[in-house]
């Protein structure tokens, strides 16, 4: 079994519209989340981080973590075109510094 | 201000050779991390360096493999013996501080290695 889980997609969503990605993970100790975004052909970004249960707000982007479900989500509200990218799931475990990734979700936004 | 570099960003070589890639971290950042990412998969753990020493090398895939930071700032990943199951980005990343739960990550732009 896989340590962090995404679905691979891809996932389409028309302009504007909120795309929705999920992940969860295995590690009960995990006490870290990020979500990367990675366009083709270049190398992961940080988009968010969020370390407490609950909803963390940045511009359009919203990050929901969910420790006693071992789940963490990423929201994007009205998304556009330029949004369409892998975005990867990041978890820093309890065991060391290290970040464990989900095997990324493919984002498309279609005009 | 500058974000973490790589060189070379592409290195192709043929089976059976050594190979180095360089890693030139954010400036003040004490915690160095190499990844590797093949096609189609997220990154995956190689080791991790705080100041010079090498924190955690449980990711390292064999003992061709070897890592060194000796001034606790640039890093250089060394392969020895190249086999083309080797080939994949090789990502470097710093953050500000070890441990702590609050470790963001900020990564090159790679290392593509082509084996052939």
């Amino acid at each position: 079994q896989k340590e962090v889980e995404q679905n691979s997609g891809p996932l389409s969503v028309p302009e504007g519209a909120i795309a929705s990605l999920n992940c969860t993970y295995s590690d009960r100790g995990s006490q870290s989340f990020f979500w990367y975004r990675q366009y083709s052909g270049k190398s992961p970004e940080l988009i968010m981080s969020i370390y407490s249960n609950g909803d963390k707000e940045d511009g359009r982007f919203t990050a929901q973590l969910n420790k006693a479900s071992q789940y963490v989500s990423l929201l994007i509200r009205d998304s556009q075109p330029s949004d369409s990218a892998t975005y990867l799931c990041a978890v820093l475990g309890n065991a060391g510094n290290m970040l464990t990734f989900g095997g990324g979700t493919r984002l498309m936004v279609k005009p | 201000g500058a974000g973490v570099s790589q060189t070379p960003s592409n290195k192709v070589t043929e089976k059976g050779k050594y190979v180095e890639l360089r890693c030139d971290p954010i400036s003040g950042h004490t915690a160095l991390y190499w990844y590797r990412q093949s096609l189609g998969q997220g990154p995956e753990f190689l080791i991790y360096f705080q100041g010079t020493g090498a924190a955690d090398d449980s990711g390292l895939p064999n003992d061709r493999f070897f890592a060194v930071r000796p001034e606790g700032s640039v890093s250089t990943l060394k392969i020895q013996r190249t086999e083309r199951g080797d080939s994949a980005v090789y990502l470097c990343a710093s953050s500000l501080t070890l441990g702590g739960g609050y470790n963001e990550q900020f990564f090159g732009p790679g290392t593509r290695l082509t084996v052939l």
